[in-house]
């Protein structure tokens, strides 16, 4: 049992260029998210998915591109890097419960710097 | 949008001090978790407070949902080296769909 599992753990990008930041949990769990982590920013999201096929946008999306075609993997797209995009980058994944918010896994991290 | 502001900011503390730390909102949640983030790592869950004035405890750290769920504080006693890092509150909202999570205290115990 790996958990959530991000892959690369870390990327130099020019700006213009696409990359795909990978993120893969076996835990069965419907509900994945991407975070970005800014120094006294907390984390934001970006996107986030409630089950196969369902993707929806977060507090910061623009720019950022996701789709979810298996409940496993849950990449995350950037289509023309921009400076403004360096951060750290961090996959969540949980179950959907119908009580209160479940337990949020996070993954290592990807950190991308973009010149 | 809804915000989460904690203080302070930075806190270092001796080894054996008390200490509390806040997340405060004008927002209401349905639920808040409490999140400890060490260098290189995800944050790891440490506990969810879902009902107004709730109290949990996890050894010698105390969490607390304020009456109104726009609030919480976390107090942790006699705090240990261990106990370093960054301590992120994160709010629900009403559908538990999305989190928002406050903007981190990052917390130095001096041995």
């Amino acid at each position: 049992n790996a958990g959530v599992t991000q892959t690369p753990k870390f990327q130099v990008l020019k700006t213009g260029q696409s990359m795909t930041l990978q993120c893969a949990q076996d835990m069965n769990h419907e509900y994945m998210s991407w975070y970005r982590q800014d120094p006294g920013m907390g984390l934001r999201l970006i996107h986030y998915s409630v089950g196969a096929g369902i993707t929806d946008q977060g507090e910061v999306p623009n720019g950022y591109n996701v789709s979810r075609s298996t409940t496993e993997d849950f990449p995350l797209r950037l289509l023309s890097a921009a400076p403004s995009q360096t951060s750290v980058y961090f996959c969540a994944s949980r179950r959907t419960g119908t009580g209160g918010m479940e337990t949020q896994y996070f993954g290592p991290g990807t950190r991308l710097l973009v010149l | 949008t809804q915000l989460l502001e904690q203080s302070p900011q930075f806190l270092s503390i001796q080894e054996g001090e008390n200490l509390t730390v806040y997340c405060n909102s004008s927002s209401v949640f349905s639920s808040l978790q409490w999140y400890r983030q060490e260098p290189g790592e995800g944050p790891v869950l440490l506990v969810t407070v879902v009902t107004g004035g709730e109290v949990k405890k996890l050894k010698r750290l105390t969490f607390q949902f304020g009456d109104a769920r726009k609030d919480s504080s976390l107090h942790i006693t006699a705090a240990q080296p261990g106990d370093t890092g960054l301590y992120l509150c994160a709010g629900g909202d009403s559908g538990n769909e999305k989190l928002t999570f406050g903007t981190g205290t990052r917390l130095t115990i001096i041995p």
